[in-house]
């Protein structure tokens, strides 16, 4: 079975430029969660929904950052305008009601 | 206070040989759940193990148990016959309430590196 799918892989971009981070969740689940890691900060959550409706939104650090999930098999994170400071690398995740999150292989965003 | 405190910054353990990797955590939830993830240096996050706070015995999958102490807020991660593949970062993580998921709190994380 397909796991989460993130893409891209690994992005870099220049301050200022807009940035999209796609995820598709493992089919059947219910719930998404945007994390992001930093070496300062660790392992973060930004955001997440269940189904499809964003549930908690407080780890999201301003209002350049948005998330959408337009249907259960699709989320978007997005960064507007970027800044240096956003570089992390940030991971999707989904579960199925209480089970174990399965997390994507995460996209490496550099901002220069 | 910190949610879930991982002591050990970095572990040696020789090829084999079992390992215990520590965590403890703080919650004032009856409800809650303790997992372990490991991230190898390729960066994917892997789903490890499952510990309920309900759940009486101690989980176990394959060669990870979680060795839960509900009285001493502890849920250690134990590694037997480690192979050289299990060379990663590995984070404790506690996710509070029900019903329905919530988001994971993670710790700082334990590199282990498994030596020849």
């Amino acid at each position: 079975d397909a796991g989460v799918i993130q893409s891209p892989r690994h992005e870099v971009t220049e301050m200022g430029q807009e940035v999209t981070l796609r995820c598709k969740p493992i089919s059947g689940h219910d719930y998404l969660f945007w994390y992001r890691q930093t070496m300062m900060r660790g392992l973060e959550l930004l955001i997440y929904f269940n189904n499809n409706v964003p549930i908690d939104d407080s780890g999201m650090p301003e209002d350049r950052f948005s998330a959408k999930m337009p249907n259960a098999s699709f989320s978007t994170l997005k960064i507007q305008p970027s800044e240096p400071r956003d570089s992390a690398v940030y991971f999707c995740a989904s579960s199925l009601g209480p089970g174990p999150q399965h997390f994507g292989d995460g996209t490496r965003l550099s901002i220069l | 206070a910190q949610k879930i405190t991982q002591t050990q910054p970095g572990m040696f353990v020789q090829e084999k040989e079992a390992v215990t990797l520590d965590c403890t955590y703080d919650t004032s939830d009856q409800s809650y759940g303790l997992f372990w993830y490991k991230q190898p240096s390729s960066g994917e996050m892997i789903f490890l193990i499952y510990q309920g706070s309900y759940d009486e015995q101690n989980a176990t999958e394959g060669r990870y148990s979680l060795n839960f102490q509900k009285a001493r807020k502890s849920a250690n991660l134990v590694i037997s016959a480690s192979q050289l593949g299990d060379s990663a970062m590995y984070f404790c993580a506690m996710r509070e309430g029900s019903p329905g998921n919530t988001p994971l709190v993670f710790g700082k994380g334990t590199r282990l590196s498994v030596i020849a």
